[in-house]
């Protein structure tokens, strides 16, 4: 079935960085892209950016630009979303999610199960 | 970038309700909304894509209207398991592709 599984947990100080993994199986890697949507504790969701699996190209939003990094790996059908200069406010549970539509933009369809990333010191 | 409001934030209702949210752009997104479903604890569920389109799998009390700037999600018969939060998203132009504030479903 088409899954997404994404990395463990990750407790990190400020100023470090993280690296969250979300590994694809059950399609076609390439054909789809994906997205990144972070919610802090008790919040709302934040849509984080977005990365081609066919050319890893990538479009984020403007408030993180700067501090994060989206890839893929086609080798291992592996997408990653780097953030760094952590501040305590970044706490939050990643998601990476899958697009519908190969095409266009109809929103996300498949979502991994969440990577808790605490800042703190 | 695209603000999205989302009305009522909290909602209390009995089993077998009919439910309306509604979601407002700060401007036109011709019909590019889709609708998810949040349990605590879990990932977002898409439910509703292209503002009408149910997704595959979901049940059809749920349906989407609108478009432009105001869109709707009706729930036509609430069960238990819809107890949840939904937010609207836009993917009409980003970045970013903003998501609504959310509105709680909660039993009255």
């Amino acid at each position: 079935q088409v899954q997404l599984v994404q990395s463990g947990v990750e407790v990190k100080k400020p100023g470090a960085s993280v690296k969250v993994s979300c590994k694809a199986s059950g399609y076609s890697f390439t054909s789809y892209g994906i997205s990144w949507v972070r919610q802090a504790p008790g919040q709302g969701l934040e849509w984080m950016g977005w990365i081609s699996g066919y050319n890893g190209n990538t479009n984020y939003a403007q408030r993180l630009q700067g501090r994060v990094t989206m890839t893929t790996d086609t080798s291992t059908s592996t997408a990653y979303m780097e953030l760094r200069s952590l501040r305590s406010d970044d706490t939050a549970v990643y998601y990476c999610a899958r697009d519908l539509s190969k095409e266009y933009f109809y929103g996300m369809d498949v979502w991994g199960q969440g990577t808790t990333v605490i800042v703190s010191s | 970038d695209i603000q999205l409001t989302q009305s009522p934030s909290f909602l209390s209702a009995s089993v077998g309700d009919r439910v309306t949210i509604t979601c407002r752009a700060s401007q036109g997104i011709r019909n590019y909304l889709a609708w998810y479903q949040q349990k605590p604890g879990k990932a977002p569920k898409l439910l509703i894509y292209a503002a009408s389109t149910l997704q595959s799998g979901v049940p059809s009390r749920f349906s989407g209207s609108g478009s432009g700037a105001e869109f709707t999600l009706t729930i036509s018969s609430l069960q238990p398991e819809d107890f949840a939060t939904y937010y609207c998203q836009q993917l009409n132009s980003y970045p970013p592709f903003t998501f609504g504030p959310g509105t709680k479903v909660h039993i009255k």
